[in-house]
């Protein structure tokens, strides 16, 4: 069954602190695994999309990095406007579907 | 562009009411879909749409109904709202090449309904 797990829940950093947020996934034949940052009362805004294992993308402070099962994506120096929810979704090559994690919840103080 | 838009913002019914939830995208989009978002369990496909007069059904289909009648429109209907029902729902749109299947979504705002 095609899955799709973040962690942590919630991340707490000062601003400053790097850390990293990680999404597993398991599905069958990966076509794309994409990243969003939601805030709160908006919808899912794009990120990144990663096709294959080894490729890694850049956007300010934000890089997502993807292997065979996860993908890491790696917030360098946070700001306190890098709060937000961070999701996670795959897309399998069978279906024209898209399976998204329940996120992590960053809060950056400052 | 506008992107994608949602109507209404906000909406309250009463169970067993029926109502429709309109969805527009300007980007000429042929993928359509329709989510609904509940704290702690993610994003879950409702129904969505590969081009106009076409939909099929995602995750979590009952009690719902869609339509695709124009390529930049795509409808959600409840017939019969349940508490079950209540929930935060997101439209998307995306682009897509053939054989090489469906690129990242655009959402829109959302749109926040209570069944009572």
């Amino acid at each position: 069954e095609d899955q799709v797990t973040q962690s942590p829940e919630a991340l707490r950093l000062q601003e400053g602190e790097s850390s990293s947020l990680n999404c597993s996934y398991t599905v069958s034949g990966l076509r794309g695994l994409f990243w969003y940052r939601q805030d709160p009362g908006k919808g899912p805004e794009f990120l990144f999309t990663l096709y294959s294992a080894g490729e890694e993308k850049e956007k300010e402070r934000l890089k997502a990095t993807l292997t065979k099962k996860e993908s890491f994506l790696h917030i360098t120096a946070p700001k306190p406007e890098d709060s937000a929810t961070y999701l996670c979704a795959v897309q399998a090559y069978n279906f024209n579907k898209f399976y998204f994690g329940s996120g992590t919840k960053l809060n950056v103080k400052p | 562009n506008a992107g994608v838009t949602q109507t209404p913002k906000f909406r309250v019914l009463k169970t067993g009411q029926s109502m429709t939830l309109l969805c527009a995208q300007d980007m000429n989009h042929e993928y359509m879909y329709w989510y609904r978002q509940d704290p702690g369990m993610g994003l879950r496909l409702i129904h969505y749409s590969v081009g106009e007069g076409t939909t099929a059904k995602g995750e979590v289909p009952d009690g719902y109904n869609v339509s695709r009648l124009k390529k930049q429109n795509f409808l959600l209907g409840l017939e019969s709202a349940a508490p079950s029902q209540t929930s935060v729902y997101f439209c998307a749109s995306s682009y897509s090449m053939p054989g090489q299947g469906t690129y990242e979504q655009y959402f829109g705002p959302g749109t926040r309904l209570t069944v009572t």
